[in-house]
């Protein structure tokens, strides 16, 4: 079945870029989604990209996918103290596409 | 447009009991996704319900059930509970039948079980 790994912790300062990391490992991966988890919250949409795209752009985030090597990026320009959150790349495939496999989270803290 | 709204948010329950979970879905959104987030397992899919029919469903014991209404709203039930299902439930809305693009989940605040 398809597993999603992510890096744990990623540390940056005010005004940096950050880029979060995921691999997968189903190729049959149709969606590859980024989501934001504040504490306390739910978990918040931020973007989506389909499998046959290698880059998708919106406002200061940029999603890159490199289908080769199952490797899936998240940069966030400029970022600042609200990004803090924990962020999760989810997978998944046409037949089972409200089936969302996540990674373990990865725990961005920006600092001044 | 109201959000995906569960109940309760917070609940405390004894080793044994059952509990009940309620979601309620976007409006004019037909499936309803279910799913577990622990410190030790991270996020884990439950199942997911579609125009009252599960669709699909994920590694999980009986103890775990669910169901949708007519009106989409649906609940889960965790019947004979232990300690390790302490966590917290989320419930994700979708229109279930994407046309073009991805079926995007709206997900909500989400449900926090402690189990004693």
């Amino acid at each position: 079945g398809e597993d999603v790994e992510q890096s744990l912790f990623l540390s940056v300062r005010e005004g940096d870029s950050s880029v979060i990391n995921c691999t997968y490992t189903d190729s049959s991966s149709t969606y590859l989604y980024w989501y934001k988890q504040e504490p306390g919250a739910g978990l918040q949409l931020l973007t989506y990209i389909f499998s046959n795209m290698d880059m998708k752009q919106d406002q200061r985030l940029t999603v890159l996918l490199n289908k080769k090597d199952k490797h899936l990026s998240l940069r966030i320009a400029d970022t600042q103290t609200g990004d803090s959150a924990i962020y999760f790349c989810a997978g998944a495939t046409s037949g089972g596409y409200n089936k969302l496999i996540f990674g373990a989270g990865t725990r961005l803290a920006v600092h001044p | 447009k109201a959000g995906v709204t569960q109940t309760p948010r917070y609940l405390i329950k004894t080793r044994g009991q059952q509990v009940t979970l309620s979601c309620s879905p976007i409006s004019g959104h037909r499936s309803v996704s279910w799913y577990q987030q622990t410190p030790g397992q991270g996020l884990q899919f439950l199942f997911e319900y579609f125009s009252e029919t599960q669709r699909n469903k994920g590694n999980f014991p009986g103890r775990f059930s669910g169901r949708q209404f007519s009106n989409s709203r649906s609940e889960m039930n965790v019947s004979t509970l232990e300690l390790g299902d302490s966590a917290l439930y989320l419930c994700a809305s979708s229109l279930g039948q994407p046309s073009s693009g991805a079926n995007v989940l709206t997900f909500g605040a989400g449900s926090r079980l402690t189990v004693l």
